[in-house]
């Protein structure tokens, strides 16, 4: 039972341009959401989070979109840096798990300069 | 290093062995999870402590599977009588509480080779 979906493998924009990497859940119990970017070898690194009270989070250049009625969140990376270039994973947590995260298969982001 | 610490960062054995896996995560953190990332899928949850509350261990997959975590620091994931079926990438993280917007801090990971 996936119940957090990241469909697209793979997205590959030009520097500059934004960059769209979308998540979708089944459990509307969750309360909160993350993503994180990961480099190869190396361990997951937290990027940003939104509550599900709120349909935005920004920081930088780094906005999630949240849309609880389609159960659909976004990251949008805007304007992509070549160093952006990773695979990202959403995740989801339920208030009462212990705050376990539930993770989608991942995206990997590929910045052309 | 002020970083999840996990040793070692490579471990290859043959199917039927025993391994552990070591993970020290940040200092002060009192919550630590494991998670495993087999090839091509995102992280899978496995086993989490929080402070002196029992573990939840819902997530290991079998009675092969189990962990400790001493003095609420150092955890140990032990996998006894491996199967090829366990490789994969095995990572730790910490945090200061449990509970959201508790942001969990990851080790770069054991990657696990069962021959």
């Amino acid at each position: 039972d996936q119940q957090v979906k990241q469909n697209s493998p793979s997205l590959s924009v030009q520097e500059g341009r934004i960059s769209i990497l979308n998540c979708d859940y089944t459990n509307s119990m969750f309360d909160y959401f993350l993503w994180y970017k990961k480099y190869p070898a190396e361990g997951p690194t937290f990027l940003i989070s939104i509550s599900s009270i709120k349909d935005k989070n920004e920081d930088g250049r780094f906005t999630v979109f949240l849309n609880k009625s389609a159960k659909h969140l976004s990251l949008h990376i805007v304007p992509s840096q070549p160093g952006d270039s990773a695979v990202y994973f959403c995740a989801a947590q339920l208030g009462t798990s212990g705050s376990r995260l539930t993770f989608g298969e991942g995206t990997q982001l590929t910045v052309n300069p | 290093g002020a970083g999840v610490s996990q040793s070692p960062s490579n471990k290859v054995t043959e199917k039927g062995k025993d391994v552990e896996l070591r993970c020290d995560p940040i200092s002060g953190h009192t919550a630590l999870y494991w998670y495993r990332q087999s090839l091509g899928q995102g992280l899978e949850f496995l086993i989490y402590f929080q402070g002196n509350s029992a573990p939840d261990k819902s997530g290991l997959p079998s009675d092969r599977f189990s962990a400790e975590r001493t003095g609420g620091s150092v955890s140990t994931l032990t996998i006894q009588r491996t199967q090829q079926e366990d490789s994969a990438v095995y990572l730790c993280a910490s945090s200061v509480a449990t509970g959201a917007n508790q942001p969990q801090h990851f080790g770069d990971g054991t990657r696990l080779s069962i021959l």
